[in-house]
Formats: C-alpha cells, structure tokens, sequence
C-alpha cells in the first residue's frame, strides 16, 4: 500500500507569512507525530495525535505552531508569521495500533525554506 | 547538554569495510534503541531495534547496547555503496511515543 505522503514538498515562503503543511498518514494507522529535521541536526518531536487528539504537544515550540487532525486521517501542521529559524524540513510519520515500539513510519517531509 | 550525543562525521569508507557507528546517552529511563537509515532526501526507516541491554544481529547489521555505559553502537560489516546513508540512533523511555533522536552520522561507502 502507500506509504505516509506530505505535501508540498518544497515550499519558500517570507518571512511572516502563514504555512501549512498537510500529512497522510498511512491508512489504517491510529498515531500520526510530526518532527522537525533542522540542517545537519536530529529530529525534533514536535507533537503526537493518537486518533484526532494530541495527549501530547510538548514539543511544539511556540503559540505560532499549531496541528490538527481529522479522525484518524490527514493532519495539518500550521506555523504562522514564519520566522528564518523555521526553516527545517518537516517530517511526519504514522503507526499502527499495537506496531513495533520505536518503528515509525516516515514521509518524506516538506522542505520550508524562510526567506 | 543534548540528552543523545551522536558523532555528525562525515564518515568515509572503503567498500567492505566494516563501519563502527555510536550514540552515548545522559538520561537512564530509556529502554527502547532504535537505529533508523536516512537516504538523501527521504525519510528515516526503521533499521534496527533492541530493548534494554544486549546484542541483536540482522543479517550484516549488529546493534550493541550497553545500558551501564549509557552507549550504544551499530556495526555494518562487508559495508556496500549501498549503505551510504545517514544514520541516526533513537531512544525512548519505557512506553513513551515519541523517539528521542541523535543527530545522525553520515556514511558514504566507497566502491
């Protein structure tokens, strides 16, 4: 089947505008987690649904990042008035009730560049 | 202090090399150990997974952990082109969802 899917991509946006970025995640999984990937740096957790809630947001590091997510489906990860330093690449993932713990499944990000 | 310290390299190799990657950690609730395998422009995948203490081999790939140590290692013997990649070890404590990740080593593997 297919795999977790992100759009878009790429986007370049400037400094202070809004973006959102959208995950789908694959079908039948119950978590979905978004992490940041920052130039030559590890992931950082960002948030984790399970279902349409977020039992965890702790990583979200500012009131300008927010997420949501439809049932067990799509998410949407806004980030208003972007600033240089959200440049990153945004990776989500997904997986199965009952998976192997530590196994997530990864997209394959968007890429925000801030200019 | 990062609480999972990873060596960024580059690390460069001759084609069956064998290749020594590592991770030490600070905080002594993690029991889960993850190696994940990122390919340029992808996302990470899942390569290795140990609990607790130990060894666990998987074809060319052995993960060590040494939980007194705080350290963990991920061997690749008769290393390929192939395995060029970046590799980040993961972590997480007892149930807990989300993986605490190093900042990866990139490997290149020379033919």
């Amino acid at each position: 089947g297919a795999g977790v899917s992100q759009s878009p991509s790429n986007k370049v946006t400037e400094k202070g505008k809004d973006v959102e970025l959208r995950c789908d995640p694959i079908s039948g999984h119950t978590a979905l987690y978004w992490y940041r990937q920052r130039l030559g740096q590890g992931l950082e957790f960002l948030i984790y649904f399970q279902g349409n809630s977020a039992p965890d947001k702790s990583g979200l590091p500012s009131d300008r990042f927010s997420a949501e997510r439809t049932g067990e489906s799509v998410s949407t990860l806004t980030i208003q008035r972007t600033q240089q330093e959200d440049s990153a690449v945004y990776l989500c993932a997904s997986t199965p009730r009952g998976g192997v713990t530590g196994e997530l499944f990864f997209g394959e990000g968007s890429r925000l560049t801030v200019l | 202090q990062k609480e999972v310290e990873q060596d960024p390299g580059p690390l460069s190799v001759p084609e069956g090399a064998i290749v020594s990657l590592n991770c030490t950690y600070s905080n002594s609730a993690f029991q889960y150990f993850m190696w994940y395998r990122q390919y340029s422009r992808k996302g990470p995948e899942l390569l290795m997974y140990t609990y607790s203490s130990g060894n666990k081999e998987d074809g060319r790939f052995t993960a060590q952990v040494d939980k007194s140590s705080k350290y963990i290692s991920l061997f690749i013997r008769d290393s390929q082109p192939s395995d060029s990649a970046t590799y980040l070890c993961a972590m997480s404590r007892g149930s807990a969802r989300q993986l605490t990740f190093g900042s990866g080593t990139q490997l290149t593997v020379l033919p």
